[in-house]
């Protein structure tokens, strides 16, 4: 059974640092992964999407690396701003197309 | 263009009424899935919908819980006998077929979600 963890649980860093979030999964076999960001009472937003075949991708500020064989994901958020305060949500996608989550890292970000 | 959609956002219920929560997705995306998120707890999956196969029920709680969905649109998620426990936000996503030969699964979009609130 497809398992994901991140670490850590919450995160507090003053404005401007450069951070990293994990993501690990114990089952290899996984046709892409996700991280999305979620904020206090609204739904999932997309911020990137890995193919198992694919080693990174970028968006703006953010950088997700993807290590299949080693079941690893990290996630980097350059010069960190208080707007990117919220819970960040990594996610593998199985032989469904069903997603497995897990239990999400708390940033915030003080200015 | 329009996004998944949900209704309604919110919803007080009593213990051991029936609630209903609706799912409209994106226009085009054949799957179709519903997640639950408790207080303090990740997204579990819920059930999956892909044209007309049948549907994957494997993360479905109990059996107080089914969902319909009529072809490849609207999507109902029916909680019967509603329990305290089953207090959550009830998010609803959808794709293009996840499965297509050559590829694999597509982005998952999410509506906002339905908060139910169970009294």
């Amino acid at each position: 059974k497809q398992e994901v963890t991140q670490i850590p649980a919450a995160l507090s860093v003053p404005e401007g640092e450069n951070l990293v979030l994990n993501c690990s999964f114990t089952d290899s076999a996984i046709y892409n992964l996700q991280w999305f960001r979620q904020d206090p009472g609204k739904g999932l937003t997309s911020l990137l999407l890995i193919q198992s075949s694919q080693r990174e991708q970028t968006s703006g500020r953010l950088n997700a690396s993807l290590d299949k064989s080693s079941g690893r994901s990290t996630l980097y958020i350059a010069a960190s701003q208080p707007g990117d305060s919220a819970t960040y949500l990594c996610a593998v996608t199985g032989n469904t197309g069903k997603l497995i989550f897990g239990q999400g890292t708390t940033l915030q970000v003080k200015p | 263009g329009a996004g998944v959609s949900q209704s309604p956002s919110n919803k007080v219920t009593e213990k051991g009424k029936d609630v209903e929560l609706r799912c409209d997705p994106i226009s085009g995306h054949t799957a179709l899935y519903w997640y639950r998120q408790r207080l303090g707890q990740g997204l579990e999956f819920l059930i999956y919908f892909q044209g007309n196969s049948a549907p994957d029920k494997s993360g479905l709680p109990s059996d107080r819980f089914s969902a319909e969905r009529t072809g490849e649109s609207v999507s109902t998620l029916t909680i019967q006998r509603t329990q305290q426990e089953d207090s959550a936000v009830y998010l609803c996503a959808s794709s293009l077929n996840p499965l297509r030969f050559g590829g694999g699964p597509y982005e998952q979009y999410f509506g906002p979600g339905t908060r139910l609130t169970v009294t």
